[in-house]
């Protein structure tokens, strides 16, 4: 059974400052995928980022960046020089590729970027 | 328009009553799921399906209901709504691709 850790309910971070945001997750797949979504005030959820667990380098989208710990099952989101609109709950996920399975959700951390 | 869009949007019901949610996508993805969000808790897993007649129990279906009418939609029902119910609820899709496509949500609250 695959499993999401996020163990920082809350985090703060200054303007311009880049923040982590922990992932671990639990899987006994060797093929799975692990994604980052973004869920402002508003409500939607916004994907961000994807790690498959083959890929050799470190997954890069614009400011968000995933460090990809493969032996320690870390999949931790780096978002460099945080703005105000980076506050929001931040939901790590992960899929394993055998059989069909569906997207689990670890349960979340809020972020509040302080001016 | 929304590739993937939940109604109502906002409901308020009361308890016992029967309400469905409706969710329609137009990305042509096979696989639809649907998730309820409670604070504190991130995001579970009600029911989901990979095609018209393929439907799985998610980790939270006790209560709930589903039916997959075309490939594009996905119709969530609580039969007799709880107030323990009270959430937002999500419809989600996914193609051959890895991410999921996610609706706008749906705010529920049973008094």
């Amino acid at each position: 059974a695959q499993k999401i850790t996020q163990t920082q309910p809350g985090m703060f971070v200054q303007e311009k400052e880049a923040v982590t945001l922990d992932c671990t997750y639990d899987t006994s797949d060797q093929s799975y995928g692990l994604f980052w979504y973004k869920q402002p005030s508003s409500g939607e959820m916004i994907f961000l980022i994807y790690q498959g667990s083959y890929d050799e380098q470190n997954a890069t989208e614009g400011r968000y960046s995933l460090n990809f710990q493969k032996a320690r099952k870390s999949a931790n989101l780096v978002i460099s020089a945080s703005q105000l609109g980076d506050s929001a709950m931040y939901f790590c996920a992960m899929r394993e590729f055998s059989g069909n399975t569906p997207l689990v959700f670890g349960k979340g951390t809020r972020l509040s970027v302080i001016a | 328009d929304a590739d993937v869009t939940q109604t109502p949007r906002n409901r308020i019901t009361k308890t016992g009553k029967r309400i469905m949610l409706e969710c329609s996508q137009t990305k042509g993805h096979d696989r639809m799921y649907w998730y309820r969000q409670d604070p504190g808790l991130g995001l579970r897993l009600i029911y989901y399906s990979f095609d018209v007649k393929d439907i799985n129990k998610g980790e939270i279906s006790d209560g709930y209901s589903v039916s997959r009418q075309a490939q594009a939609k996905f119709s969530l029902s609580l039969e007799s709504a709880i107030p323990n119910q009270t959430a937002l609820y999500f419809c989600a899709t996914r193609g051959t691709r890895s991410e999921a496509f996610f609706g706008q949500g749906t705010r529920l609250t049973v008094v």
